[in-house]
């Protein structure tokens, strides 16, 4: 499996501007997760879904976030508009169903930087 | 809440050698799932070894290994003949399993290990 694949792997963009990253899990898992670190508060999870169903969204920071998982093996997390302060590292992860031992396997994140 | 503390923001050992990362969490459950996660420059996350509480047995994945302490709520990693690309930041994460809205990975702030030639 090519483990957890997100796009873009870097994204500049501009203060107010939209900003769209995107993940797919590894095939056959049924739980996805939305991570941003920053040096400022660490690695925050932002949002969570099984089987393609929101499950936790109470980390995301405001409404100007927002993440959809139309498929099992799509998702999207959205920011619009940006602000500097949304600098940060993405990653995307995915995990098997909650009884199993095996932990999350996180994508190669995407650094996105708002001037 | 559950909560996981990492006490070592740095740590360097000297490469061959034995280093010890420490950790520490705090829960009322009883049935849980503990990992270390490495994360080198490249900023990529890498699941180093997992510990579930129910397992007296320590875990062991090659050079690395963990001594988990149930009661006294630790979960230390230590690396044995240290690498050159051990190098990296190191997270300790606590998950439940108990099910329910749980499913998620709680972090410690994470431990910089430098590796010296």
């Amino acid at each position: 499996d090519a483990g957890v694949i997100q796009s873009p792997r870097h994204e500049v963009t501009e203060m107010g501007q939209e900003v769209t990253l995107r993940c797919k899990p590894i095939s056959g898992h049924d739980y996805l997760f939305w991570y941003r670190q920053t040096m400022m508060r660490g690695l925050e999870l932002l949002i969570y879904f099984n089987n393609n169903v929101p499950i936790d969204d109470s980390g995301m920071p405001e409404d100007r976030f927002s993440a959809k998982m139309p498929n099992a093996s799509f998702s999207t997390l959205k920011i619009q508009p940006s602000e500097p302060r949304d600098s940060a590292v993405y990653f995307c992860a995915s995990g098997r169903q909650w009884t199993s031992r095996e932990p999350q396997y996180f994508g190669p994140g995407t650094r996105l930087l708002v001037l | 809440a559950q909560t996981v503390t990492q006490s070592q923001p740095e740590m360097s050992v000297q490469e061959a050698e034995t280093v010890t990362l420490s950790c520490t969490y705090d829960t009322s459950e009883s049935d849980y799932y503990l990992f270390w996660y490495k994360q080198p420059p490249s900023r990529q996350m890498i699941l180093v070894i997992r510990q579930e509480a129910y397992k007296q047995q320590n875990a062991t994945e090659n050079r690395f290994s963990v001594n988990f302490q149930k009661a006294a709520k630790s979960f230390s990693l230590k690396i044995s003949d240290s690498q050159l690309g051990d190098a990296a930041m190191y997270f300790c994460a606590y998950r439940s399993a108990s099910g329910g809205a749980t499913n998620k990975l709680i972090f410690g702030t994470g431990t910089l290990l430098a590796v010296q030639p």
